[in-house]
């Protein structure tokens, strides 16, 4: 059984057009996170949700927004995609606990969504 | 800040036999875990094994075990009898209180038939 989905699998966007990428999760995880990975690469953490508080990393470029309606639900969109957004966009989940949210338990990924900008 | 780094980008193995993938660590925490985790062509991620490094001995999960040495910042994971579902991009990832995971740059693990 899923547990956590992406959706889409794949998106395709102009170059400037805004497009917004979507993960659910089934787990009632409190943290959810999104990742940037290019090919070859390994995954950059963008930020991440603690319940609702939101955790920027430092060098997450402005283009990038987050929002988390509820448990299940967390968006990631970017502005204006440029040529350099193209990649895998993953989201992950896990149960934090304790005050600053020290992850103990495995994060849960999706299966990603390949964005390619044109 | 922490730092892994995974110096074999790509390994390969024939079935049934037994292969090491390295992976070292910089950290200033005392309290961290360090996790592999498996990154099959479908490119969901999965945990393969997770290791508390204030706990001595070393993680085994069925094939998968690792060779925590703590004063060398070195976890490696040995995989033995590989299978072809095996193949897969493998990352090394660190994580102590306050931050989040931080990935190394993966190595590509080929099972050959």
């Amino acid at each position: 059984d899923a547990m956590v989905i992406q959706n889409p699998r794949y998106q395709v966007t102009q170059f400037g057009k805004p497009v917004t990428l979507s993960c659910s999760q089934t787990l009632n995880h409190n943290v959810m996170y999104w990742y940037q990975q290019k090919s070859s690469q390994a995954p950059k953490l963008l930020f991440h949700y603690y319940d609702k508080d939101f955790n920027n990393e430092a060098d997450t470029p402005d283009n990038f927004q987050s929002r988390r309606p509820n448990t299940s639900f967390c968006f990631l969109d970017i502005r204006s995609p440029g040529l350099g957004d193209a990649a895998m966009y993953l989201c992950a989940t896990s149960r934090g606990v304790g005050m600053t949210g020290w992850l103990n338990t495995e994060a849960f990924f999706g299966q990603g969504t390949r964005l390619t900008v044109v | 800040a922490q730092t892994v780094t995974q110096s074999q980008p790509e390994m390969s193995v024939q079935e049934a036999e037994t292969v090491t993938l390295s992976c070292t660590y910089d950290t200033s925490e005392n309290n961290y875990y360090l996790f592999w985790y498996k990154q099959p062509p479908s490119r969901q991620m999965i945990l393969v094994i997770r290791q508390e490094a204030y706990k001595q001995q070393n993680a085994t999960e069925n094939r998968f075990s690792v060779n925590f040495q703590k004063a060398a910042k070195s976890f490696s994971l040995k995989i033995s009898d590989s299978q072809l579902g095996d193949t897969a991009m493998y990352f090394c990832a660190t994580e102590a209180s306050g931050s989040r995971l931080t990935f190394g740059e993966g190595t590509q693990l080929t099972v050959n038939p």
